[in-house]
């Protein structure tokens, strides 16, 4: 069955460093999204993208984020200059463009700002 | 602003119970709720969504219920088991393809 995959599993970085995390979508989906949610807290959504923009992002989702899809299967989150605050699980998800919208999530990558 | 509510918090059966998660809404404006459930430390897995126009969805021993016009739904696990431990989330999304805003969680315990 297809499923969205993410890497690293477990990211540690210094305050003030650039991530990136990476996700592979389902293949015939075009609508993808990234959510974090903080140890103990509700998942909270970031930003979604669909045809090549995006199409929706949060409050949360400043300058210090960007998102980008590379190539025809990868889709990226990067945080420009990590603060501690944004130690969390980052899942991307993604869905096709039609009928009930159905979002599959992806394992999660954790993410340990020091 | 879109809230969801989920109760209870936490819920302790025993093996074999009949129970019922509950979720609320506050803005019936919705075109779709999805149910998941989250082990401790995984990511989500999509249990059951139902659409606006619908009214409930099965799926095995899950039956997820939908009234729009009240803000409510509700997830009915039957002849419950230990492997169903885990916690169950609750998440609508207004438009096609858009956010979703999630609640809080039902920690669910299920004892042998």
């Amino acid at each position: 069955e297809p499923e969205v995959t993410q890497t690293p599993s477990h990211q540690v970085t210094q305050m003030g460093q650039e991530v990136i995390l990476r996700c592979v979508p389902i293949s015939n989906h075009l609508y993808f999204y990234w959510y974090r949610q903080i140890l103990g807290q509700k998942v909270e959504f970031l930003v979604s993208f669909y045809n090549n923009e995006i199409s929706e992002k949060s409050e949360i989702f400043d300058d210090q984020f960007s998102v980008e899809r590379p190539d025809g299967s990868n889709f990226t989150l990067k945080i420009r200059s990590t603060k501690l605050e944004d130690s969390a699980m980052y899942f991307c998800a993604s869905s096709v463009e039609r009928g009930a919208y159905e979002q599959y999530f992806g394992p999660g990558t954790r993410l340990t700002v020091t | 602003k879109q809230e969801v509510t989920q109760i209870p918090a936490a819920l302790s059966v025993p093996e074999g119970e009949n129970l019922v998660l509950n979720c609320s809404f506050t803005d019936s404006a919705i075109y779709n709720l999805q149910w998941f459930r989250q082990d401790p430390g995984k990511g989500l897995t999509s249990l059951l969504l139902i659409q606006s126009s619908q009214r409930e969805q099965t799926s095995g021993r899950l039956n997820a219920s939908l009234d729009k016009s009240s803000g409510r739904s509700t997830l009915y696990i039957a002849a419950s088991q230990p492997g169903d431990s885990a916690t169950y989330l609750c998440a609508v999304g207004r438009t096609s393809g858009s956010r979703l805003t999630f609640g809080e969680g039902t920690q669910l315990t299920v004892n042998p």
